[in-house]
């Protein structure tokens, strides 16, 4: 079974502010999904990476996936209010008989504050 | 377009009664899926369908049963609901299977559902 651990599990931050949410497995994974998802609603993607060491960036938004693709990393700068939300990552299953399954981190609670 | 419906928002149920929840989708899309979301424990897979009258079990199938008669249509029913089955629910459409392809999965507002 795969798993991916996601932290923090809560993060409450000051508006102008920047963070880090962190996406960790022991499992290699064939790509990394980044939702977010606002209250009431399902989640949205942000963004796929699918090559090891990849960086892709979205306006304040940097997503990173590690070298052995095992983990990734999703970085706001200048942190919004708007930013609210929570933040999921999602792994793609890298082979066997559920190829492409994805694999949900529990998720991270970010509010920030005006 | 609507995108990825879900009927119905909101839903108690007794212990052992039964519920349909209707998910459906305008996009022509060949693959559906049904999440259940739990505090602190992301979206678990229940059941999945690659296509119009094919069904699979996900992660957390037991206690859920799923049809899909129409392409755009992907029913989950509950026979005999459970306290352990309160969860929000999750319907998701994708062009293709998973990230095989780097598809988006589009994502329903859910059903939040609480079984007494």
């Amino acid at each position: 079974t795969q798993l991916l651990e996601q932290s923090p599990q809560f993060l409450s931050i000051q508006e102008g502010e920047n963070l880090t949410v962190y996406c960790n497995s022991s499992s290699v994974f064939s790509s990394l999904q980044w939702y977010r998802q606002e209250p009431g609603e399902g989640p949205v993607l942000l963004v796929t990476v699918v090559t090891g060491g990849e960086v892709k960036k979205l306006k304040r938004l940097t997503f990173q996936f590690g070298d052995a693709r095992k983990d990734s990393s999703l970085h706001i700068t200048a942190a919004q209010p708007g930013d609210t939300g929570l933040y999921l990552c999602a792994g793609g299953d890298a082979g066997g008989t559920s190829y492409g399954k994805l694999t949900f981190g529990q998720g991270t609670i970010l509010t920030v504050h005006p | 377009n609507a995108g990825v419906t879900q009927t119905p928002k909101f839903r108690v149920l007794k212990t052992g009664q039964s519920m349909t929840l209707l998910c459906a989708q305008d996009m022509n899309h060949e693959y559906m899926y049904w999440y259940r979301q739990d505090p602190g424990m992301g979206l678990r897979l229940i059941h999945y369908s690659v296509g119009e009258g094919t069904t699979a079990k996900g992660e957390v199938p037991d206690g859920y049963n799923v049809s899909r008669l129409k392409k755009q249509n992907f029913l989950l029913g509950l026979e005999s609901a459970a306290p352990s089955q309160t969860s929000v629910y999750f319907c998701a459409s994708s062009l293709t299977w998973g990230l095989a392809a780097q598809e988006t999965q589009y994502f329903g507002p859910g059903t939040r559902l609480l079984v007494l």
